[in-house]
C-alpha cells in the first residue's frame, strides 16, 4: 500500500530556518498536507498543496513538492521555540480514501 | 464555537474490560475516523465512516469496533480482544470523505 516516510527527529537553534522532509510513494495523489501536533494534543492542519503546485507559501511556511522524486519538505522560517512539536506529512490519493500519515517528526527548537 | 469534542481525556480500565470513546463533531461533516497513535509509530487508522449507517475497517481494526448511528456521532469500543490497547486515541473528521481532516484533542486510555 501507499507509504509516507518521514525521519524522526530534528533539531534547530531558535532564529534558524528548520527544513522537514518528507518522501511518498503514491504516484496518484492528489493533495499533500503538513499537520502539527503539540504534547497531549489533536493535530492542527498547517498547510497543504495541490499535486500540480510546486511551491505554496503562507507567512513563515514554504511547501515544496518535488513530484518526480515524489518529495514534499517544509520550511519554518525564523523558527521560534512555539515551534517545537511533532509535524505530519500526509498525502491523499485520487477517490475517496482516508489519508495516509507518514510516522512524524519532532522539531526541537533550542533557545 | 464548531469542533470535535472527544472523552474523556483520560481513561483507566482493567485488564478484560471493554470501554467506550466518545466522539462528538458538530461540524456537519459527513465522514468521521479514529486512529491510533504510538510512540514512534505516527498515526494508524483504526475505522471510519463517510456517511452515516456505513463505516470500514482501516489498517488496525482487530480488536475495535465503532458505529454510526448519528452524522455527528462515531464512538470507538475498545474491547477486550485488543491485546494492546494503551495508546493515544484520536478522532477526526471531514466535509466529504476525501477533504482536510479536523481532529479532536485526544483520549489517552492505559490498561492497568
Amino acid at each position: 500500500g501507499e507509504d509516507v516516510e518521514q525521519s524522526l527527529f530534528l533539531s534547530v537553534r531558535e532564529g534558524d530556518s528548520s527544513v522537514i522532509n518528507c518522501t511518498y510513494t503514491d504516484s496518484s495523489s492528489t493533495y499533500l498536507y503538513w499537520y502539527k501536533q503539540e504534547p497531549g494534543a489533536g493535530l492542527q492542519l498547517l498547510t497543504y498543496i495541490f499535486s500540480n503546485m510546486d511551491m505554496k507559501q503562507d507567512q513563515r511556511l514554504t511547501v515544496l513538492l518535488n513530484k518526480k522524486d515524489k518529495h514534499l519538505s517544509l520550511r519554518i522560517a525564523d523558527t521560534q521555540t512555539g515551534d517545537s512539536a511533532i509535524y505530519f506529512c500526509a498525502e491523499r490519493s485520487a477517490g475517496n480514501t482516508p489519508l495516509v500519515f507518514g510516522k512524524g517528526t519532532r522539531l526541537s527548537v533550542i533557545a | 464555537d464548531g469542533g470535535i469534542t472527544q472523552s474523556p481525556k483520560y481513561l483507566f480500565r482493567k485488564e478484560g474490560q471493554n470501554v467506550t470513546l466518545s466522539c462528538e463533531q458538530n461540524l456537519n461533516h459527513d465522514a468521521m475516523y479514529w486512529y491510533r497513535q504510538d510512540p514512534g509509530q505516527g498515526l494508524r487508522l483504526i475505522y471510519y465512516s463517510q456517511i452515516v449507517n456505513d463505516f470500514q475497517k482501516g489498517d488496525i481494526a482487530e480488536g475495535y469496533s465503532v458505529s454510526r448511528e448519528k452524522k455527528e456521532s462515531f464512538p470507538l469500543t475498545v474491547t477486550s480482544a485488543q491485546k494492546n490497547p494503551t495508546a493515544f486515541y484520536l478522532c477526526a473528521s471531514s466535509r466529504r470523505g476525501d477533504g482536510e481532516l479536523f481532529f479532536g484533542e485526544g483520549s489517552r486510555l492505559t490498561v492497568l
